[in-house]
């Protein structure tokens, strides 16, 4: 079985400011993690991954997550906030191994003030 | 370019009306799914499918039927549309990556 918590339903920050999404899993295997970023009226676009290489991952637009096995945590970062950035935010688990169904969060939306 | 292509973008039913939601991927996915998304409860996985010829339930599959007769295709049928339906609806394709998934833009479904 398998489980994501986005802690936090909202999360308001000012442009130019850090970024931090947070996200726990747990699953009975060894996981592939995501995260997921949706525009209004939009559909969803891979932000980044994590599948069992380097435990700090790299993203599009200057996000990075870093994939913290102690904690079963995947918290998505960004030292910098744009305007652009606001959207809504998914972490998704799946199994290596196992069924291959992802799990996902029920999401963070993002709010970025001037 | 296309990606994943979904039809209709919107569209308003009458409680009681069926009708296809049509999805089309052209990346040789093996896996496809369809998604619902409502405030508040973030995606839920109605029907799946790992493969031409094979499909499965997911968390909310009541009130729907899908079918898979090609790898490209994975046609979302609403039998007999009821209220509770309304949502956006998304359907997604994956590749060798468990869990990398490309998602179309959305079917924005009312029903009356």
């Amino acid at each position: 079985a398998q489980s994501v918590t986005q802690l936090d339903s909202h999360v308001s920050v000012s442009e130019g400011t850090p970024v931090l999404l947070r996200c726990n899993y747990s699953s009975s295997y060894s996981p592939s993690l995501f995260w997921y970023v949706q525009h209004p009226n939009k559909g969803l676009q891979l932000l980044l991954k994590y599948t069992s290489a380097a435990t700090l991952v790299k993203g599009i637009n200057g996000f990075e997550a870093e994939f913290k096995k102690s904690e079963t945590s995947f918290h998505l970062t960004k030292p910098s906030a744009h305007m652009s950035d606001a959207a809504e935010y998914f972490c998704v688990v799946t199994p290596i191994g196992g069924s291959y169904i992802p799990t996902f969060g029920r999401g963070t939306s993002l709010i970025v003030h001037p | 370019n296309a990606g994943v292509t979904q039809t209709p973008k919107f569209q308003v039913l009458k409680t009681g009306q069926s009708m296809t939601l049509q999805c089309a991927q052209d990346m040789n996915h093996e896996y496809m799914s369809w998604y619902r998304q409502d405030p508040g409860m973030g995606l839920r996985l109605i029907h799946y499918s790992v493969g031409a010829g094979i499909t499965d339930q997911g968390e909310v599959p009541n009130g729907y039927n899908v079918s898979r007769s090609t790898t490209e295709d994975f046609p979302l049928r609403l039998l007999s549309a009821a209220p509770s339906q309304t949502s956006v609806y998304f359907c997604a394709s994956g590749g060798r990556a468990p869990g990398e998934l490309f998602f179309g833009e959305g079917s924005r479904l009312t029903v009356l």
